[in-house]
């Protein structure tokens, strides 16, 4: 049973440039958060999707966008790209019934020149 | 708002030495509570989680009591090894929201 799988596995992009990072989540799980970690810091939330729609977001901009499939899998979108968006991100699923229960993929590496 | 702190690292220790890493959290209602570890180049796995007052989250030899008195979450090893080098994440979650991390300790074992 294959986890959390994210892809690309590194990035670089430059300033004002749009990416997209992809996830699938692990099998039998429903529900897909992202989330950005900084050098040296600890992970951040983005946002979380379950059936297909955005439900919960934390303290990103509207340049940071995503998206469910029916087979759910999710996209982070990121547009207008700043230096300061240069990190980790994260994709982590769980089963929408066990809310404690998530498991992270190895993450995207994005470098924004 | 929700947070949580945690000792700031790096902390090195010989093989088979005891690991202490505070962790502290503050929050409304009862939070669950988990540690994280990352090992270089790997995304975060759980490593143990508590959730309630009292309760104490074990895996691989690492223990954490969920202390709500103190608001504390310690991580303790009785003997580290070389392989547990990596960076540790405390994280607090609380019913309808997601996690909030620590900013991480990192632990460096050495032979």
């Amino acid at each position: 049973d294959a986890g959390v799988t994210q892809s690309p596995t590194h990035l670089i992009k430059t300033r004002g440039q749009q990416v997209t990072l992809r996830c699938s989540p692990k099998s039998g799980h429903d529900t897909v958060s992202w989330y950005q970690q900084a050098l040296g810091q600890g992970p951040q939330f983005i946002f979380q999707y379950y059936e297909e729609e955005e439900r919960q977001r934390g303290n990103f901009p509207d340049r940071f966008s995503g998206h469910q499939f029916p087979n759910y899998s999710s996209e982070l979108n990121v547009n207008a790209l700043l230096l300061g968006d240069s990190a980790l991100y994260l994709c982590a699923s769980r089963w929408g019934r066990l809310p404690d229960t998530q498991y992270f993929g190895p993450g995207t590496r994005l470098t924004v020149l | 708002g929700n947070s949580v702190t945690q000792m700031e690292g790096p902390v090195t220790l010989s093989e088979e030495a005891f690991l202490t890493i505070n962790c502290t959290y503050t929050a409304t209602g009862y939070p669950s509570l988990f540690w994280y570890v990352q090992y270089p180049g790997e995304g975060l796995q759980l490593l143990l989680k508590a959730t309630k007052a009292d309760d104490k989250g074990s895996n691989k030899g690492f223990e954490a009591t969920y202390r709500k008195e103190t608001t504390s979450f310690h991580l303790e090893k009785g003997s580290v090894q070389v392989s547990d080098s990596a960076v540790y994440f405390c994280a607090l979650k609380q019913a309808g929201t997601a996690l909030i991390f620590g900013k991480g300790t990192t632990l460096s074992v050495s032979s």
